[in-house]
């Protein structure tokens, strides 16, 4: 089975601020990789999929980008709405597996 | 737009069945271009993929689940289901239903999701 492992588990940052989220596999996959933003209590919201496709109606200072076994959620400037929890997801031959999440706080 | 709502039981007690349903409507759960599927969240924690089905009846579990778990679609009803046998406290969950695009491999919709938690 492939291992997701997502970091930072808690990041801090401020409105403004360019904040980046990585996701990194146990071996090498294919580019089927997403990325998916939680608020408490709501469904999570599909952002980026393919790795670096932005969803439509996402605001494009989401993007994500990588390939092979690392991977990257890039918010260039924080808005006070992306406060929430970000989970990366990877396919591979049938399954799906989530990374473990990533709280973004304000600092 | 499509919309997914689930339906069931928010208490089931240890040994006994969960059983939910997925509604769909603004779609057909006929259509073959996506996958239907389970996700849960348990209280605090991240989300588990626990299994989906596509419109030919075919499905895949999350393998370790499986042997308790059953997948299954009503297409004159527009909606699909699961039932997880023997269920314990560590069943409790907020579970979600989610389409998955066919060869896209990710989730584009959700329902709101519904808590199940098991408890005697």
């Amino acid at each position: 089975d492939i291992q997701m492992t997502q970091s930072p588990s808690t990041l801090s940052a401020s409105v403004g601020d360019r904040v980046t989220i990585t996701c990194r596999a146990s071996q090498t996959i294919s580019n089927w990789l997403a990325w998916y933003q939680q608020k408490p209590g709501k469904a999570p919201k599909l952002l980026i999929y393919k790795a670096s496709s932005l969803e439509s109606g996402v605001p494009s200072r989401f993007s994500g980008s990588g390939s092979g076994t690392e991977f990257t959620l890039t918010i260039s400037s924080l808005q006070p709405d992306d406060f929430a929890t970000y989970y990366c997801q990877l396919y591979d031959t049938y399954y799906y597996t989530f990374g473990q999440g990533t709280k973004l706080e304000i600092k | 737009q499509v919309q997914l709502q689930e339906s069931g039981p928010g208490l089931v007690k240890p040994s006994q069945t969960l059983s939910l349903t997925c509604i769909v409507s603004g779609g057909s759960i006929s259509s073959d271009n996506y996958y239907w599927s389970w996700v849960r969240q348990p209280a605090g924690k991240g989300l588990e993929w626990i299994g989906h089905i596509y419109t030919s009846g075919s499905t895949k579990y999350n393998p370790s689940l499986k042997g308790r778990l059953t997948i299954s679609v009503d297409k004159s009803r527009n909606q699909f289901s699961l039932r997880l046998n023997s269920v314990t406290a560590a069943d409790t969950a907020v579970y979600f239903c989610a389409r998955i695009l066919y060869r896209g491999y990710y989730f584009d919709s959700w329902g709101q999701g519904t808590l199940v938690t098991v408890s005697s």
